[in-house]
């Protein structure tokens, strides 16, 4: 079983719709979870960054931790075209960014 | 601006040849990463290092190596390629305290 299960997609939806990706993991020491960006042919980008269990926001989009369920969401509110892309979770135990488990990504597509 | 810059970015390469992929960031990162990306497996981790003359094995290391002569620079080698490794590979690097690491645009090699 991999550290960090992710839905492949591909994930298709109309422009302006509400757009939900999650990933779940199995190690309880996880404590830091990020979401990266990646667009075709490009190296990853970090979208959004948080600390254990609860929400954070930013702009358009919400992540979201539920350690007790070891499961974790990005919302994109609003979805633009510009939003697709693959989107990878990535958790790690500490913040020094020295050892990240990534999930294997999920294809988002944003139609017109 | 300081960056993380790869190359080649394409490469055509025979199997049994050796082939060095070249990392080099500007930021003067002690953390430097080697990770290659397909389908169904996300980013999976090769080599890392902690700063000069420090490497480490990650998950997928066989067949690979790496050195660190200096802070800039994390050169992948394969020392006899295989079909198998055909991939994307990404260079990456980070500091202690920062929350993510940097990624490279990627190289593409393709092993014959």
């Amino acid at each position: 079983q991999k550290e960090v299960e992710q839905d492949p997609g591909p994930l298709s939806v109309p422009e302006g719709a509400i757009v939900s990706l999650n990933c779940t993991y199995s190690n309880s020491a996880f404590q830091y979870f990020m979401w990266y960006r990646q667009y075709s042919r490009k190296g990853p980008e970090l979208l959004m960054y948080t600390y254990s269990s609860g929400n954070k926001e930013d702009g358009r989009f919400t992540a979201q931790v539920d350690k007790s369920s070891k499961y974790i969401s990005l919302f994109i509110r609003d979805s633009q075209p510009s939003d697709s892309a693959t989107y990878l979770c990535a958790m790690s135990e500490d913040s020094s960014a020295s050892k990240i488990i990534f999930g294997s990504g999920t294809r988002l597509s944003i139609r017109p | 601006d300081a960056e993380i810059t790869q190359s080649p970015r394409h490469k055509i390469t025979e199997t049994g040849r050796q082939v060095t992929l070249a990392c080099h960031q500007t930021w003067n990162h002690n953390n430097m990463f080697w990770y290659r990306q397909d389908l169904g497996h996300g980013l999976r981790l090769i080599h890392y290092s902690y700063g000069v003359q420090d490497t480490n094995k990650g998950e997928v290391s066989d067949g690979y190596s790496v050195s660190r002569s200096n802070t800039e620079d994390l050169p992948l080698t394969l020392e006899s390629a295989a079909s198998s490794q055909t991939s994307v590979y990404f260079c990456a690097s980070s500091d202690p305290g920062r929350e993510t690491q940097y990624f490279g645009p990627g190289t593409r090699l393709l092993v014959l």
